[in-house]
């Protein structure tokens, strides 16, 4: 079965890092892209980035391009989006998803469960 | 604001046809056809309906077809049903830097 699992729900505190994962499987993990998509509390969701785990080509967003980092380990096939300084409006759900096919650009199939995120002090 | 513009929302009653637009430009939905659509429940994770704009994965509904004229791709759902009501999003490959863009997302409401 093709699966992407995610880590667990993080509370964190403003300024503090983080790094949360999702852990592909039941696929080649090296020839997919992986996205990262935000869903803040009521809201819809938005592009984040997008990575090659092959050969760690990595795209981002102009919106959160400089805000986080993306990265993947194909040794373990996981990959990571991660924060060097959390601030409260990053509270949300963070979702990987897979692109649907080698073949295409379009699509993302299977989709993580979902990270929640909460940033308070 | 979000690279490719949907409507916020659109309602329907059951049996009948709705299509939600999506709007972008040449650098995307224009250029390429690489247009997908998504489902999203409440409090669930995004499905995947359309992909390359007008192919739908496996076991997916043939009630839901999409299409593109332009700059703007499309998605119809016909013989609306309640369980259609969700949250739609589009997105397509884009020539920029960030390889793929988002719509906003459009809330059908089963009347």
């Amino acid at each position: 079965e093709v699966q992407l699992v995610q880590s667990g729900a993080e509370v964190k505190k403003p300024g503090e890092s983080l790094r949360i994962s999702c852990k592909g499987s039941g696929y080649s993990f090296t020839t997919y892209w992986i996205g990262w998509v935000r869903q803040m509390p009521g809201k819809g969701l938005e592009w984040m980035g997008i990575i090659y785990p092959g050969d760690s080509e990595t795209r981002y967003s102009p919106s959160f391009q400089g805000q986080v980092t993306i990265s993947a380990d194909k040794s373990i096939t996981t990959a990571y989006l991660q924060w060097s300084s959390l601030k409260t409006s990053d509270t949300a759900m963070y979702y990987c998803a897979r692109m649907y096919s080698t073949e295409t650009l379009s699509g993302f199939d299977p989709w993580g469960q979902g990270t929640l995120v909460t940033v308070s002090s | 604001q979000s690279a490719l513009t949907q409507p916020a929302s659109v309602s329907g009653s059951p049996g009948q046809s709705i299509t939600i637009s999506c709007t972008g430009t040449s650098s995307d939905i224009g250029g390429y056809n690489f247009v997908s659509w998504h489902q999203q429940h409440p409090g669930k994770v995004p499905k995947l309906l359309i992909y390359d704009v007008t192919y739908r994965p496996s076991g997916v509904s043939d009630r839901f077809s999409g299409s593109k004229s332009g700059n703007t791709a499309s998605l119809t759902i016909s013989g609306l049903q309640a369980e259609d009501e969700a949250d739609y999003y589009c997105s397509s490959y884009t020539i920029s830097s960030s390889l793929v863009v988002f719509g906003g997302g459009t809330k059908l409401t089963v009347l």
